[in-house]
């Protein structure tokens, strides 16, 4: 069955840096692509990154565009999200997630259980 | 970018009733929109995808509509494990933006 675990979620200080793991099972991870979606505590859902499945093309979400890099490791199933430069706005769980479907038609049909970061002095 | 915007942002109602949840794009979106919905502390799931497709599954309950900018989910026969926080999500464009959730709640 299809699994995403992710890991790497802590408390870190304004201006510091975390990665993030999201390890996969259960697929062919390298024929999908890859999404992290994140949740602010009490908050909605907000997409923030997206890698395609050869790992050619990576999208962000204009508020963490230079700070955070999205990337995968196919021989290990695993999707990466460093964040740099973290503020207390980046506060959230982060989830990992399936995109199902072709650019316009995707869909997250499988998420992780997520990870918290929490950005705090 | 685009924003979605959902309504009623909460909603009560009973076991048996039957709900519509609207979802608004400030621009065309096709029927490039998805629904999901969340449990508390547990992550999202995907009920519908492209405006009306009942994911793999997904109770047949649950269905969705529309085109543009307008859209709905509807459930029938609410079951008491039906009460959630409801999500939609385009893929029109990235960022691939949420609406703000609906939380339904049992009367």
């Amino acid at each position: 069955q299809v699994q995403l675990v992710e890991s790497g979620g802590g408390v870190v200080q304004p201006g510091r840096s975390l990665r993030l793991s999201c390890a996969a099972s259960g697929f062919t991870f390298n024929s999908y692509g890859m999404h992290w979606v994140r949740q602010a505590p009490g908050k909605g859902l907000e997409w923030v990154a997206f890698i395609f499945s050869d790992g050619t093309n990576k999208y962000y979400i204009d508020s963490v565009k230079g700070r955070f890099t999205i990337s995968r490791d196919d021989p290990k199933n695993t999707l990466y999200l460093q964040m740099d430069s973290l503020r207390a706005e980046d506060t959230a769980v982060y989830y990992c997630a399936r995109g199902r479907g072709m650019t316009v038609t995707v869909r997250f049909d499988y998420w992780g259980q997520g990870t918290l970061v929490t950005v705090s002095s | 970018d685009i924003q979605m915007t959902q309504s009623p942002s909460s909603l009560s109602a009973s076991v048996g009733d039957r709900v519509t949840i609207t979802c608004r794009a400030s621009q065309s979106i096709s029927s490039f929109l998805n629904w999901y919905q969340q449990k508390p502390n547990k992550a999202p799931e995907l009920l519908i995808y492209t405006s009306s497709n009942l994911q793999s599954g997904a109770p047949s309950r649950f269905s969705g509509s529309g085109s543009g900018t307008d859209f709905t989910l509807t459930i029938t026969t609410l079951q008491p494990e039906d009460f959630a926080t409801y999500f939609c999500q385009q893929s029109y464009s990235t960022p691939y933006s949420f609406g703000q959730g609906t939380k339904l709640e049992i009367k």
